[in-house]
């Protein structure tokens, strides 16, 4: 059984910090991890996706790495900003083999930021 | 683009009252799901439709939760007896094709069971 596991649970920085979050999956057999961004009250933003062929995706200041055969992946904020607070989930998509277009996503519990002033 | 809507943002009922959820996708996606968010943890996937047809409803706990998507189109979840445990985010996301596709998620409804 797939488990995802993010640390830290929560993290609080000035503005201006680099970070590292990390998330951690038990089964390497996936067809891709995507990072999501959930602001309260709101629904999940989509960040970066990596295909299992791939080894990182980059998108402005947000960089994700993903070592399938380690089971992790690390999302990495550079020069944080106080709009970054918000919590980000990891999710890893599943090889379905005999289902046409089944793609359950296995989500971690989330790792939730505050970048202050 | 108008994103995945949902309706209602929130609900406060009793246990083993019964409450609906509505999603309507983004125009144009076949694939529907209903994912479960319960406090502190990641969305869980409740069930998938492709269509009107269910894909994998493997998580739904049948004996209370249900879930259509009649036209293809929009859908409900309900909920008929609601229990505590039942209280969570319950979001809705949609996806062009299922598969690789990236899933655009709504904004979820809250639902609070006292």
């Amino acid at each position: 059984k797939q488990e995802v596991t993010q640390i830290p649970a929560a993290l609080s920085v000035p503005e201006g910090e680099n970070l590292v979050l990390n998330c951690s999956f038990t089964d390497s057999a996936i067809y891709n991890l995507q990072w999501f961004r959930q602001d309260p009250g709101k629904g999940l933003t989509s960040l970066l996706l990596i295909q299992s062929s791939q080894r990182e995706q980059t998108s402005g200041r947000l960089n994700a790495s993903l070592d399938k055969s380690s089971g992790r992946s690390t999302l990495y904020i550079a020069a944080s900003q106080p709009g970054d607070s918000a919590t980000y989930l990891c999710a890893v998509r599943l090889i379905q083999i005999l289902s046409y277009n089944t793609d359950k996503l296995i989500f971690g519990t989330g790792t939730r930021l505050q970048v202050f002033p | 683009e108008a994103g995945v809507a949902q309706s209602p943002r929130y609900k406060i009922i009793e246990k083993r009252q019964s409450v609906a959820f509505w999603c309507n996708p983004i125009s144009g996606h076949a694939t529907l799901y209903w994912y479960q968010q319960i406090l502190g943890q990641g969305p869980k996937l409740l069930i998938q439709f492709q269509n009107n047809g269910v894909v994998d409803d493997s998580q739904l706990p049948k004996d209370r939760f249900s879930a259509e998507r009649l036209k293809g189109v929009d859908s409900t979840l309900k909920i008929q007896p609601a229990k505590l445990e039942d209280s969570a985010v319950y979001l809705c996301a949609s996806s062009l094709d299922g598969g690789k596709e990236t899933q655009y998620f709504g904004p979820g409804t809250r639902l609070l069971v006292l």
